[in-house]
């Protein structure tokens, strides 16, 4: 079965500063996506960004970008020019090849502080 | 509809009673997921629907629980004489593809709380 690890149960950061969450996960497959979702107080579920497994270059969305190791199976998310409405749950994420019949795993979630 | 909607968002019931959580998806989309989550907690997979089917119910944690989903689109999930450990939030999500080469996102409700006394 697949497994998602967040190590880090809480990290705080600056306004402005830069933070990386580590993520790691553990699957016998060599195709799969891995994603990090952002979970403020609402509840909601919101896609931060989405990395393909068999793509080599590492994602990028705006501020969020990821370092993906595949050989290491990990899955780091980057923030930069943190802005107080960052400030959420994260969780780490996979899903494997198979599409619509492959839900996700969940890791146990980052509680992430911006400091003003 | 724009997103995925359930209700309610909040339930409040005595141990022993009966509830039932909807989900409304996405217009369009072929694949629904059940999770839960726990307080402090990632989210645990439940249920999986393509369509009206229900291809996966190995998440479901007893017989109390029961999910459906007739038509293909509105989703429900029912628990039956509800226990305190059935506290949490019950998220839908859904999916537009069901097989391979999907863009693999899904779209996620606010979920429901539930709070079992």
């Amino acid at each position: 079965a697949q497994t998602v690890t967040q190590s880090q149960p809480e990290m705080s950061v600056q306004e402005a500063e830069t933070v990386t969450l580590s993520c790691t996960y553990d699957t016998s497959e060599s195709d799969y996506y891995l994603f990090w979702y952002k979970q403020p107080p609402s509840r909601q579920m919101i896609l931060v960004i989405r990395q393909e497994a068999y793509k080599q270059q590492n994602a990028t969305e705006n501020r969020f970008s990821v370092n993906f190791q595949k050989a290491a199976k990990s899955f780091s998310l980057k923030i930069s020019d943190s802005q107080l409405g960052d400030a959420a749950m994260y969780f780490c994420a996979y899903r494997g090849p198979g599409g619509g019949a492959d839900g996700l795993t969940f890791g146990k979630g980052t509680h992430l502080i911006i400091q003003p | 509809g724009a997103g995925v909607s359930q209700s309610p968002r909040y339930k409040v019931a005595k141990r022993g009673q009966d509830v039932a959580l909807r989900c409304d998806p996405i217009s369009g989309h072929v694949s629904l997921f059940w999770y839960q989550q726990a307080l402090g907690q990632g989210p645990e997979f439940l249920t999986y629907f393509q369509n009206e089917a229900q291809l996966d119910k190995s998440g479901l944690p007893s017989d109390r629980f029961f999910a459906e989903r007739p038509e293909g689109s509105v989703s429900t999930l029912k628990i039956q004489r509800t226990q305190q450990e059935d506290s949490a939030v019950y998220l839908c999500a859904s999916s537009l593809g069901a097989l391979a080469g999907a863009t693999g996102e899904l779209f996620f409700g606010e979920g429901s709380r539930l709070t079992v006394l």
